[in-house]
């Protein structure tokens, strides 16, 4: 089947920027999420990026996409230490929409 | 927006009993709902595809006959564990996809089997 891997585990500390990083395999990928889980919770969209962009700012958040080497980043700036979770990078590409996701990268913030 | 409401939060049941979890789209229909299942720091893992009025599509390895999924309405669907056993334990989410909103989650159900 087709992967989406992340790295497991970052440490930032408070005020830095955050960046986290996710490939994926399947080239007819169209839409790519960053979804966010804090323990026990279920998980909150943070941002998405269509096949045909090369990046998408939302306030703190910065999507990267290099389309050509099928990597997705997300940039946090000013880190804080309510951004701790879970972060998980998803994709889909068929018409029923089944996301394939990352194993996620927990993120911990120091002060 | 697109919220979709998940519940129970949690669930602690005996081993060889049923339990039912519901989906429920709040402000919008659904024609097509999923629901995931997650281990202990690992990702999501899609168990099926629930449509409106048919039977759900359910992901190689997923026993149908175990996790019975029924979405009788627009607005919700449940997921009920029969003869659950302690290998059944995980944290279950459901999702639901809106036009122009994308992906909204369930705030997820943890299920104890004892």
């Amino acid at each position: 089947g087709e992967d989406v891997e992340q790295s497991l585990f970052l440490s930032v500390r408070e005020g830095d920027s955050s960046v986290i990083n996710c490939t994926y395999t399947d080239s007819s990928s169209t839409y790519l999420y960053w979804y966010k889980q804090e323990p026990g919770a279920g998980l909150q969209l943070l941002t998405y990026i269509f096949s045909n962009m090369d990046m998408k700012q939302d306030q703190r958040l910065t999507v990267l996409l290099n389309k050509k080497d099928k990597h997705l980043s997300l940039r946090i700036a000013d880190t804080q230490t309510g951004d701790s979770a879970i972060y998980f990078c998803a994709e889909t590409s068929d018409s029923w929409g089944k996301l394939q996701f990352g194993a996620g990268t927990q993120v911990v913030v120091t002060p | 927006g697109a919220v979709v409401s998940q519940h129970p939060s949690w669930v602690i049941c005996k081993s060889g009993t049923s339990v039912k979890i519901e989906c429920r789209s709040l402000d919008f229909q659904a024609t097509t709902m999923f629901w995931y299942r997650q281990f202990p720091k690992q990702s999501l893992m899609l168990m099926a595809t629930s449509n409106e009025g048919s039977k759900a599509t359910y992901e190689q390895g997923v026993e149908k006959d175990k996790f019975l999924i029924n979405h009788a309405s627009l607005t919700l669907s449940t997921l009920t564990v029969t003869s659950a056993h302690p290998e059944d334990s995980s944290f279950y989410i459901c999702s639901a996809e809106r036009d122009n909103y994308g992906y909204t989650f369930g705030s997820g159900t943890r299920l104890t089997v004892v």
